[in-house]
């Protein structure tokens, strides 16, 4: 067990439904991040969260919606996805700006858009 | 724009032999990081580089760090086969203090054969 933990594990959606991602760290941390990580590219920061505020978006279509109440989840709230948007989502956490250990990262959500 | 680059993106190797990874980036930073991805799994994390000229040993890998270069190396002695996964290398720009928003390389994915 990783400290993060990342529901569900599977999602098959459809191009016209609603669905949420959700993260949960249980280390402490102050950051937390979601990152696309699709066949054949490079890992994609999308979101950043610094004590619940978000500090990034990496130019994410709107169709990705995250949420933050707390420093401690984290969710990614879905709607009329494209069938682009299949890939693993994986949530991460860290302690912040001066930490030096890195991210903590969950195992991830593999999404299929249909 | 940080960009980060890895050699090869595709490896196999022989148990028992030899071989480095090659970590390239683009502009300075003191941070990198090595993480470890099984198919289908999460990232998991291997090293923390903090300085130049830091050296990290753990088993049959070994990670190093130069700055000057923008260069980090993950070596390989004596391969086995528990050693196949995905290797990525992040660097942290450390642009502010909030979060730290890695720019991760595109991995190079091992594969060990008998």
């Amino acid at each position: 067990e990783t400290g993060v933990t990342q529901t569900p594990r599977h999602l098959v959606m459809g191009m016209t439904n609603k669905k949420s991602l959700k993260c949960e760290q249980h280390l402490g941390h102050n950051a937390m991040y979601w990152y696309k990580q699709s066949a054949k590219k490079p890992l994609e920061l999308m979101f950043v969260y610094n004590f619940k505020e978000q500090t990034e978006n990496n130019s994410v279509p709107s169709r990705f919606s995250p949420e933050c109440p707390n420093s401690s989840h984290l969710f990614l709230h879905l709607h009329t996805l494209q069938p682009e948007d299949s890939a693993l989502y994986l949530c991460a956490s860290s302690q912040g700006g001066g930490d030096i250990y890195g991210y903590t990262f969950g195992s991830g959500t593999r999404l299929t858009v249909v | 724009e940080l960009k980060v680059e890895q050699n090869p993106l595709f490896l196999s190797m022989q148990e028992g032999k030899n071989y480095t990874i090659y970590c390239n980036y683009s502009t300075t930073s003191d941070r990198l990081y090595w993480y470890r991805q099984d198919p289908g799994k999460s990232l998991e994390s291997l090293f923390v580089l903090l300085s130049n000229g830091a050296v990290k040993q753990e088993g049959r890998l070994m990670a190093s760090l130069d700055t000057k270069a923008r260069l980090s190396t993950l070596h390989i002695t004596a391969a086995v086969h528990d050693l196949s996964a995905t290797y990525f290398c992040a660097v942290d720009p450390r642009l502010n203090n909030y979060g730290q928003n890695f720019v991760f390389g595109p991995g190079t994915r091992l594969s060990v054969l008998p």
